[in-house]
């Protein structure tokens, strides 16, 4: 169907709240990502989840952050007490299957979640 | 980790080849090599991927030497609609991850 979309796809907030981005990934896909990217730079690697095995987690800036993925599809990630330098534009991927060894499955990519923290 | 080092900005000229290249001394030898492209306020999109040698398809060419160490990204006849950023990739561990640099900023001018 559709590709990958996000939402909200621009969130202002106040120093110290919480906000919740959502991803809904290509039907299908079992591997879903996220990346956040600050201005004018390249993609932080944040989370990655495959199908139903414990996410990879090794990318979160700090224990603020946390993603869940819920039936192997939708995808939200959450930002605690959220800090100016949380600011940036948070991309979700998606993939049919994660490559290992072999040719890397493309990631889909979402339009993004611009966070601004005021 | 593989790694990858590549121009930070180039400029060229509507109508020319261009050419990126980008090194990944320590890529790993099941590693496939991937480039991306992105336009502002939109997530990167898909390029083209290879192995070795050259892949060719409708929108660029890949080049990689026989060491892999580096691979080259040729755009023919480039426009101005291919202002963008463009990231070399290689898997980052057990290839689930792909780690993204800070990609090469091409301005097309007219």
């Amino acid at each position: 169907g559709a590709g990958v979309s996000q939402s909200p796809s621009n969130k202002v907030t106040e120093k110290g709240k919480d906000v919740e981005l959502r991803c809904d990934p290509i039907s299908g896909h079992t591997a879903l990502y996220w990346y956040r990217q600050s201005l004018g730079q390249g993609l932080e690697f944040l989370i990655y989840f495959q199908g139903n095995s414990a996410p990879d987690k090794s990318g979160l800036p700090s224990d603020r952050f946390s993603a869940e993925r819920t039936g192997g599809s939708v995808s939200t990630l959450t930002i605690q007490r959220t800090q100016q330098e949380d600011s940036a534009v948070y991309l979700c991927a998606s993939s049919l299957r994660p490559g290992v060894g072999g040719p890397q499955e493309t990631q889909y990519f979402g339009p993004g979640t611009r966070l601004l923290v005021l | 980790l593989a790694k990858t080092t590549q121009p930070i900005s180039m400029d060229s000229y509507e109508g020319q080849e261009v050419n990126i290249t980008c090194s990944h001394n320590n890529i790993a030898t099941n590693d496939y090599i991937t480039w991306y492209q992105q336009f502002p306020s939109q997530g990167p999109r898909f390029i083209i991927q290879g192995y070795k040698t050259k892949v060719t398809n409708e929108v660029a060419s890949l080049f990689i030497p026989a060491d892999r160490k580096s691979s080259t990204l040729s755009l023919p006849r480039v426009s101005l609609s291919d202002t963008a950023v463009y990231y070399c990739l290689v898997p980052g561990n057990a290839g689930n991850m792909l780690t993204f640099g800070g990609g090469t900023r091409l301005m097309v001018k007219p």
